[in-house]
């Protein structure tokens, strides 16, 4: 069965300033997705950044980055001129690309990031 | 698209009730899945349907759950009996396919339910 471990509960960041947020999992599958969601408080959770295992590339997304890690099996983001918008609970999550027949998410326990103005 | 909704948002029961909720997927995702999140915690697995097919259902969805996906359009989860346990978020998210970047879910608000 496939695990994600964010070993951060919580984090905070200056507005303007960059943080990383950890992820690590654990699988044997070679073809597999990994997300960035976040989660607003009382709000729906929206997908931030998704990451190909077959790529190499590092995925972006206008401010925010990845730093993927297959080896190490290590899927962390960055976030650059952190704005207040961006304080929310931040969940990685796994999904399987191919051979099955449920590719349901697997998440993490979050990270919560606080904003300070 | 309207996104993935979900009625209703918040449901407060009493212990031993029925209660049941709703999802509208994304028009044109043929792949709907529930998901529940308790406090403090990431979204667990709970069923996933491909169009009207449930295909596979957690352990955590005990004979008191049940879901539908009638004509392969919204879904309704319902669970029978109550308990104090069963309080929490239950998520919905759709996808337009499988795998690849077609297989990104997308989610809706979500419905928290109270059981007291």
């Amino acid at each position: 069965a496939q695990t994600v471990t964010q070993s951060q509960p919580e984090m905070s960041v200056q507005e303007a300033e960059t943080v990383t947020l950890s992820c690590t999992y654990d699988t044997s599958e070679s073809d597999y997705y990994l997300f960035w969601y976040k989660q607003p408080p009382s709000r729906q959770m929206i997908l931030v950044i998704r990451q190909e295992a077959y790529k190499q590339q590092n995925a972006t997304e206008n401010r925010f980055s990845v730093n993927f890690q297959k080896a190490a099996k290590s899927f962390s983001l960055k976030i650059s001129d952190s704005q207040l918008g961006d304080a929310a609970m931040y969940f990685c999550a796994y999904r399987r690309n191919s051979g099955g027949s449920n590719y349901k998410l697997t998440f993490g326990k979050g990270t919560l990031l606080t904003v300070n103005p | 698209d309207t996104g993935v909704s979900q009625n209703p948002r918040h449901k407060i029961t009493k212990r031993g009730q029925n209660v049941t909720f709703r999802c509208d997927p994304i028009s044109e995702h043929n792949r709907l899945y529930w998901y529940r999140q308790t406090l403090g915690q990431g979204p667990e697995f709970l069923t996933y349907f491909q169009n009207e097919a449930q295909l596979e259902k957690s352990r955590l969805l005990s004979d008191r759950f049940s879901a539908e996906r009638p004509k392969g359009s919204f879904s309704t989860l319902e669970i029978q009996r109550t308990e104090q346990g069963d309080s929490a978020m239950y998520l919905c998210a759709s996808s337009l396919g499988d795998s690849g970047p077609y297989g990104t879910q997308y989610f809706g608000p979500g419905t928290r339910l109270l059981v007291l």
